[in-house]
């Protein structure tokens, strides 16, 4: 398997720009998760999907970021408009229930608001 | 609520030492726990897991962790440390009972150094 895939790996965008993040979990995985993480907060959950119905929004920084899990093979993480302050790396990970829910995280994309 | 504390934001060990890095948890019931690391620029890379049975869990690179229940910790160790193993490591409960809410609960993560 190709493991968690993620898009872009890097994202340069200014201040009010749309920032859009994908993802493609494992195949077969039944949880998607996204991630946030900085030097002065460290590692930050930000929503879960089980079967592509979110279950855990509050994680959510604000009304900016939205995500969405059409289908079991995506997920988007978008920031409108977006701000210095949501410069960080952005995780995604999936995992299956019946493997006692251990993650595999993606490899990251690390989004820069100038 | 659940939490994972790792008491060590930053640890130094030289090369070929020993490496115990501490984990507690708090939850009633036997927990989902599981140690990833993270090397500079990479995602997350789970290293071992605990789930029922032998208290002892071998994981990958060398590394093992072990249950105590009394102490409610998840230690993981490392009999020789070698230079690639410098790098963040976090210990991580599965939420709920059973890990039944699906998402795990994070430590801070310990930074792990290695001298020369």
């Amino acid at each position: 398997d190709a493991g968690v895939i993620q898009s872009p790996r890097h994202e340069v965008t200014e201040m009010g720009q749309e920032v859009t993040l994908r993802c493609k979990p494992i195949s077969g995985h039944d949880y998607l998760f996204w991630y946030r993480q900085t030097m002065m907060r460290g590692l930050e959950l930000l929503i879960y999907f089980n079967n592509n119905v979110p279950i855990d929004d509050s994680g959510m920084p604000e009304d900016r970021f939205s995500a969405k899990m059409p289908n079991a093979s995506f997920s988007t993480l978008k920031i409108q408009p977006s701000e210095p302050r949501d410069s960080a790396v952005y995780f995604c990970a999936s995992s299956f229930r019946r493997k006692g829910h251990e993650q595999y995280f993606g490899p990251g994309t690390r989004l820069t608001v100038t | 609520a659940q939490s994972v504390t790792q008491p060590d934001i930053h640890i130094t060990v030289s090369e070929g030492a020993s490496l115990e890095l501490r984990c507690n948890y708090s939850y009633g019931a036997t927990p989902y726990l599981f140690w990833y690391v993270q090397s500079p620029g990479q995602g997350l890379q789970l290293l071992l897991k605990y789930f029922s049975g032998d208290t002892l869990v071998q994981g990958i690179k060398g590394f093992e962790a072990e249950f105590k229940r009394s102490q409610s910790s998840f230690n993981l160790r490392k009999p020789s440390v070698h230079w690639s193993d410098a790098a963040e490591y976090f210990c991580a409960v599965g939420a709920g009972y059973g890990g039944s809410q699906g998402n795990l609960i994070f430590g801070k993560g310990t930074k792990l150094s290695v001298k020369p």
